[in-house]
């Protein structure tokens, strides 16, 4: 079945200091995938998106490439910021009818002044 | 705008009783998710809905059922609650394909 892989935490950086963090994928078909993010107490919320192959979603300088010759969807951000601290999840969607919402296990960034 | 939202935010149950979680949401979604999200699992999808009426079994549904009788509510039930079952539940709904999932702010469920 459909499946996210991503890497295991924490991961610990100074503020400033270049983000990657890594998502594979397994899926029949073509999905669409995300990166949620999710801070302490609160429930999860769209950082970005991807809905096709080469397609690069952005936001708040976080940025992620669909390579589907890779099967991955990396995370990356050019510059942390403290406020950045959180648990981001990889997921994707598959595009049948059936639509279902699969997420990694969660990757908790910690950002130090 | 509510969004998505859960009833109760907190609960504490005792081994074999019973609770329904109750998801609302007022954006007309045809998607609907309840997940569990336990530390380092990640969340894990129990059961979804691809419309009013419809359910179908995710990566964990054992030990709970849902019911889909309105549109804009999804109710999670807990039948015969077990330790096992302590965790955070999360309910997201979605437009369609591709599209961004909501997330409700959960429910911290403790079984003793």
């Amino acid at each position: 079945g459909d499946s996210v892989t991503q890497m295991e935490g924490p991961v610990t950086l100074s503020e400033e200091a270049f983000l990657t963090i890594n998502c594979t994928y397994t899926a029949t078909g073509y999905p669409s995938l995300f990166w949620y993010v999710q801070y302490p107490g609160e429930g999860l919320q769209l950082l970005l998106k991807a809905t096709k192959a080469d397609d690069k979603g952005s936001n708040k300088g976080f940025e992620a490439t669909y390579r589907k010759e890779t099967t991955s969807f990396h995370l990356e951000k050019g510059s942390v910021q403290v406020s950045d601290s959180a648990v981001y999840f990889c997921a994707l969607s598959d595009n049948t009818g059936f639509q279902k919402l699969v997420f990694g296990t969660g990757t908790r960034l910690l950002v130090s002044p | 705008n509510a969004g998505v939202t859960q009833t109760p935010k907190f609960r504490v149950l005792k081994t074999g009783q019973s609770m329904t979680l109750l998801c609302a949401q007022d954006m007309n979604h045809e998607y609907m998710y309840w997940y569990r999200q336990d530390p380092g699992m990640g969340l894990r999808l129990i059961h979804y809905s691809v419309g009013e009426g419809t359910t179908a079994k995710g990566e964990v549904p054992d030990g709970y059922n849902v019911s889909r009788l309105k549109k804009q509510n999804f109710l999670l039930g807990l039948e015969s609650a077990a330790p096992s079952q302590t965790s955070v539940y999360f309910c997201a709904s979605r437009r369609g394909t591709g599209g961004e999932a909501f997330f409700g702010q959960g429910t911290r469920l403790t079984v003793v």
